[in-house]
Formats: structure tokens, C-alpha cells, sequence
């Protein structure tokens, strides 16, 4: 089955400074990546996804680069905010159900 | 993206006794409803595929006897843990597969978390 290894685990950061977040995957059949965002208590809410037909999308300050050669994907927050403290998770799927990463606890100080 | 509601947020309950929950998906008919389990600082761990009108497919490992799921309409899922211990504690949540105009973007309700004196 797929695996997907998340990196970092935890990545602390100014305000205004920008964040990465990467993920690897290990099944080459997989063809859609999502990035979800949960805040303490609360679901996963999808902040961004990206389909294998496509190398990189952007959404405001969000974006998503995939490389699928190298089986990796990255999700970019460009000009920081407390509010983007949360955890990230990365996933894959392919013809099945998703595979998350561990997550990524991102701490934005003011 | 889809409107997903799960009830109830929070539940304490005393070991041996049953915890049902609820999920609802509120903007369109959902045949896949899927449950996961989320330890403290881990992952998503998914537990079972939830499909309207037939048994629930159930991962490696998952009791099904333990947890129930019913999806006995197209915008309601329920899971029921049976006779609950306190290593049943913990924080589960419902998702619901998109339709067919967002493919298989996969929409969370806000979580159930369960603790078990």
C-alpha cells in the first residue's frame, strides 16, 4: 500500500516568514494530493489540493508543487500568520482511500 | 466544498456503556461516509468505509462487533462504540467524499471526542 513520510514534524516560524512543509510518497499510481489544516479540537478543513497532471498550484499565499519523478510534494505558506498556526497534514490517494503523513505542527510567532 | 456535521463534539461516558455518533453530510447525498480515529499528536487513522445501505468495510485491526456503523441513508452515518473502555478514548471523525463536480476531495466534520472513565 502507499506510505507517505511528512517532514517536519514541527517547524516554528516569525511572522512574515515563509513555511515548507514536504511529503514523499511510495506508490507511483497515486494521483491526487491534498494539504489539510486542523486547529486543536477541531477536523481536518482541505486548504489545497493538487492532481498528478499538474506541477504546481497556487491559492493566495497556499501553494502546492508536486514533482512526480522524485514521488514528492511540498505545500509553500508564504507571509505567515499567527492564524496559520495549526497542524498540517499531507495525504495521497490513488484509486483508493487517502494515506496521510504524520503531520506538521507549525507554530507562527508574532 | 461539503458541509459536513458531526454530533456530538464531546462525550463522557462511563466504561461499559455505548457512545453513538453522528454524521451528517448537510449539502448533498453522500453512498461513502468514512470514520477515523486520531490519537493525541498523531495521524488520521482510518477505521472504516461506511456505504449507504450495505455493511461498512472495517481496516486490518478494527473490531467491527466494537464499532458499529450504520449508514442507513444517503446523508446520515452513525458509529457506535459498544461496551466502551478507556482505551476507546479518544477523538473520531466522520468524512465524506465529494461529489462528482469536486471528485474525490475528502471534506472532515469537526470531530467527536470521546472519553471513557
Amino acid at each position: 500500500g502507499e506510505n507517505v513520510e511528512q517532514h517536519p514534524s514541527t517547524l516554528s516560524v516569525q511572522e512574515g516568514d515563509s513555511a515548507v512543509i514536504k511529503c514523499t510518497y511510495s506508490d507511483s499510481a497515486s494521483n491526487y494530493f491534498p494539504w489539510y489544516k486542523q486547529e486543536l479540537g477541531k477536523g481536518p478543513q482541505l486548504i489545497i489540493d493538487i492532481r498528478s497532471n499538474v506541477g504546481e498550484k497556487k491559492d493566495q499565499r497556499i501553494a502546492v508543487t508536486l514533482n512526480k519523478t522524485a514521488k514528492h510534494f511540498s505545500l509553500h505558506i508564504t507571509e505567515t500568520q499567527p492564524e496559520d498556526s495549526a497542524v498540517y497534514f499531507c495525504a495521497a490517494s490513488g484509486y483508493s482511500t487517502l494515506t496521510f503523513g504524520k503531520g506538521t505542527m507549525l507554530l507562527v510567532s508574532p | 466544498g461539503a458541509v459536513v456535521s458531526q454530533h456530538p463534539s464531546r462525550v463522557i461516558c462511563k466504561s461499559g456503556t455505548s457512545v453513538k455518533i453522528e454524521c451528517r453530510s448537510l449539502d448533498f447525498q453522500a453512498t461513502t461516509m468514512f470514520w477515523y480515529r486520531q490519537f493525541p499528536k498523531q495521524s488520521l487513522m482510518l477505521m472504516a468505509t461506511s456505504n449507504e445501505g450495505s455493511k461498512a468495510t472495517y481496516e486490518q485491526g478494527v473490531e467491527k462487533d466494537k464499532f458499529l456503523i450504520n449508514h442507513a441513508s444517503l446523508t446520515l452515518s452513525t458509529l457506535t462504540v459498544t461496551s466502551a473502555h478507556p482505551e476507546d478514548s479518544s477523538f473520531y471523525i466522520c468524512s465524506v467524499r465529494g461529489t462528482v463536480y469536486s471528485g474525490e476531495k475528502l471534506f472532515f466534520g469537526s470531530g467527536t471526542q470521546l472519553s471513557v472513565l
